[in-house]
């Protein structure tokens, strides 16, 4: 059945560094790509996500990169400060009518002061 | 908040019985789901639902029951027959059909976290 695959599961940096977490889908018809980002205890936001006709989309801090062939798509935070503590989840979907997303198994970042 | 809400935030369940959690949404949103997300995991998918009166099974949803008599209200009944229900719970909402634009962008409630006494 459909797959969405995260890694790493843990993920630790130094204040300042970048952080970088990779997800593979196995849907090919898969085209709508969203990042969750979920604080102990809190629900999951939407921090940024991208679709199948972009290959990359940025913003401030957060990008993300798409590769519709190689069907991976990451995740990637620069200068991290210690908010961006959390788990990570990211997800693939179709954008038809009546499709479920599909959830990674998340990332959890700890950014050391 | 997202106009996404969840009651109660703890909910304790005695063994054997039936409990059920709420979910609304004031975002006219057609599709609303239910996940399990347990302790360092990520999240499961129970029950979904498109449209009103209508909803499907998730990969988890043995031991769980829905119903989405309105479109703003989705509730989840944990039954007797959940042998561990012991969990956060998540209700999420998203856009589906004609207004889709946003793509498949799902809000989150707050959860309902769930202990068995």
């Amino acid at each position: 059945g459909e797959n969405v695959e995260q890694h790493p599961s843990t993920l630790s940096v130094q204040e300042g560094d970048s952080a970088v977490i990779k997800c593979t889908y196995s849907d090919s018809a898969s085209n709508y790509f969203p990042w969750y980002k979920q604080e102990l205890g809190k629900r999951p936001q939407l921090i940024i996500d991208i679709r199948s006709n972009v290959g990359e989309k940025k913003d401030q801090r957060i990008a993300v990169t798409l590769n519709k062939t190689a069907k991976h798509f990451s995740l990637h935070i620069t200068e991290t400060q210690p908010e961006d503590s959390a788990v990570y989840f990211c997800a693939a979907s179709k954008e038809t009518s009546y499709d479920k997303v599909i959830f990674g198994p998340g990332t959890s970042l700890s950014v050391i002061p | 908040d997202g106009g996404i809400t969840q009651s109660p935030k703890y909910l304790f369940r005695k063994e054997g019985q039936n409990v059920t959690l709420s979910c609304e949404q004031n975002l006219n949103h057609d599709a609303m789901y239910w996940y399990r997300q347990d302790p360092g995991q990520g999240l499961r998918l129970i029950y979904y639902s498109q449209i009103v009166n209508d909803f499907q099974k998730g990969d988890i949803a043995e031991g769980y029951s829905v119903s989405r008599e309105k479109k703003e209200s989705f509730p989840l009944t944990v039954t007797s027959a959940q042998k561990n229900p012991t969990a956060f719970y998540l209700c999420a909402s998203s856009l589906t059909g004609a207004d889709r634009g946003s793509g498949e962008t799902q809000y989150f409630g707050p959860g309902t976290r769930l202990l068995v006494l």
